[in-house]
């Protein structure tokens, strides 16, 4: 598969405040995909992303497509406690067969 | 439904010991896979399999075997066990072509001494 890079790696904020996490790909993706992994648990997915300039909403959170759908983000609107993990994007490349998954962006939350 | 489970929780080995990690679906996914989590590493493909009898590598390969007899087994097999090894597994599961939501086992924690 294909290599995507995420940033940032960490992210300390506090309560209330938003978070954002990029993925980025030299080579246009086929679709994308973000997961959240709590502390000590395993990655669960959240949502996947297929068209160019797509944008998705789960309560707090925006994930995009770029239009050239070389990046993607996850944006949390006021941060919880209960958003602390890490999240990871993860992408298929052309033959599907298998998914790749970035470095992911550590969250924390300060009460 | 289980969903994906992994047996065993924890283990630990010696340098030179084999082992095998259990990983099994009830969900009728044709494809599964295994990765391992090191600290600054993300999830980094080891070997998956498309459906009963079809293995591929992936990222990391070496030092791993795999099989797939079933379409609900896909066992991880470490020949030699080295300290490099020492990592958290997860095996996964998803539906197959077209369908990329992957459901993941809760994971087994290696030590190699």
């Amino acid at each position: 598969g294909q290599q995507v890079m995420q940033i940032p790696q960490y992210q300390h904020v506090q309560e209330g405040e938003d978070f954002t996490t990029y993925c980025n790909s030299s080579t246009t993706l086929s679709n994308i995909q973000w997961y959240k992994q709590r502390p000590g648990g395993h990655p669960v997915f959240l949502i996947q992303l297929v068209k160019s300039g797509e944008v998705k909403k789960q309560k707090r959170l925006t994930f995009q497509f770029g239009e050239a759908k070389k990046n993607s983000s996850l944006h949390i609107t006021a941060t919880q406690t209960t958003d602390v993990g890490t999240y990871f994007c993860a992408e298929s490349g052309g033959s599907n067969y298998k998914l790749t998954f970035g470095k992911g962006t550590l969250l924390t939350v300060n009460p | 439904n289980a969903g994906v489970t992994q047996t065993p929780k924890f283990q630990v080995l010696k340098t030179g010991q084999s082992m095998t990690l259990q990983c099994a679906q009830d969900m009728n996914h044709e494809y599964m896979s295994w990765y391992r989590q090191d600290p600054g590493m993300g999830l980094r493909l080891i070997h998956y399999s498309v459906g009963a009898g079809i293995t591929d590598q992936g990222e990391v390969p070496n030092g791993y075997n795999v099989s797939r007899s079933t379409t609900e087994d896909f066992p991880l097999r470490l020949l030699s066990a080295a300290p490099s090894q020492t990592s958290v597994y997860f095996c996964a599961s998803r539906l197959g072509f077209l369908h990329n939501e992957q459901f993941f086992g809760p994971g087994t924690r290696l030590t190699v001494l």
